[in-house]
């Protein structure tokens, strides 16, 4: 499997603030990237997902950006509150395959 | 809807012995993936089933490890015998290819300590 790399380990924001968690491919056949979400105790849940022809796409406060050339995208969260505290995950497949994901990213929000 | 449900939730059992894990994809769904998730190695994909059929099983650790889907409704992963670094969650996702990069939908899992 093609690696998929992702940063920050753990993030710490305050209430209110923006989380920011970056990703990088390798693969450039590679044309979806969704982001999950995992609860302790849960399986991870689809949050948001864009294609490689889009550049963003935004979803209540969740904005994906997404850098082609680059082959960057990232997950930002508008105005993070507690209930966010979770771990993202960003991935990556090729057509219906199965997903390579990231490493993970452990948001902790503080009020 | 029902989601992905897995079975047991917990597994604990000792070393050398037999573990069976078990899946039940949403209805209707066409594609089932296994995954594992450990502190290590993060979320790693084992196998994966297409109408049943296994596509892609080149992330199976080793021979110990075997996947079956009989039906549309119910899969297992196996593992004989079983070892103290096979410890880890195991996740049943599944999805429905009828329209592009439909999402996988994951079950939560099955922790499972061998000791």
């Amino acid at each position: 499997q093609q690696q998929v790399k992702q940063s920050p380990q753990s993030l710490i924001v305050q209430k209110g603030g923006i989380s920011i968690i970056n990703c990088a491919y390798e693969n450039t056949a590679f044309d979806y990237f969704p982001w999950y979400q995992q609860f302790p105790g849960k399986g991870p849940a689809l949050l948001i997902a864009i294609r490689p022809d889009v550049s963003e796409k935004k979803e209540g406060r969740f904005t994906i950006s997404f850098n082609k050339s680059a082959k960057q995208f990232s997950l930002h969260i508008m105005d993070s509150q507690p209930g966010d505290s979770a771990t993202y995950f960003c991935a990556a497949s090729l057509q219906r395959r199965a997903l390579t994901f990231g490493s993970g990213t452990r948001l902790q929000v503080q009020p | 809807d029902a989601g992905v449900i897995q079975s047991p939730r917990h597994e604990v059992t000792e070393m050398g012995q037999e573990v069976t894990l078990r899946c039940k994809p949403i209805s209707g769904h066409d594609y089932l993936f296994w995954y594992r998730q450990t502190m290590m190695r993060g979320l790693e994909l084992l196998i994966y089933f297409n109408n049943n059929v296994p596509i892609d099983d080149s992330g199976m650790p080793e021979d110990r490890f075997s996947a079956k889907m009989p039906n549309a409704s119910f899969s297992t992963l196996k593992i004989q015998p079983s070892e103290p670094r096979d410890s880890a969650v195991y996740f049943c996702a599944s999805s429905l290819a009828r329209a592009y990069n439909q999402p996988q939908h994951f079950g939560d899992g099955t922790r499972l300590s061998i000791l």
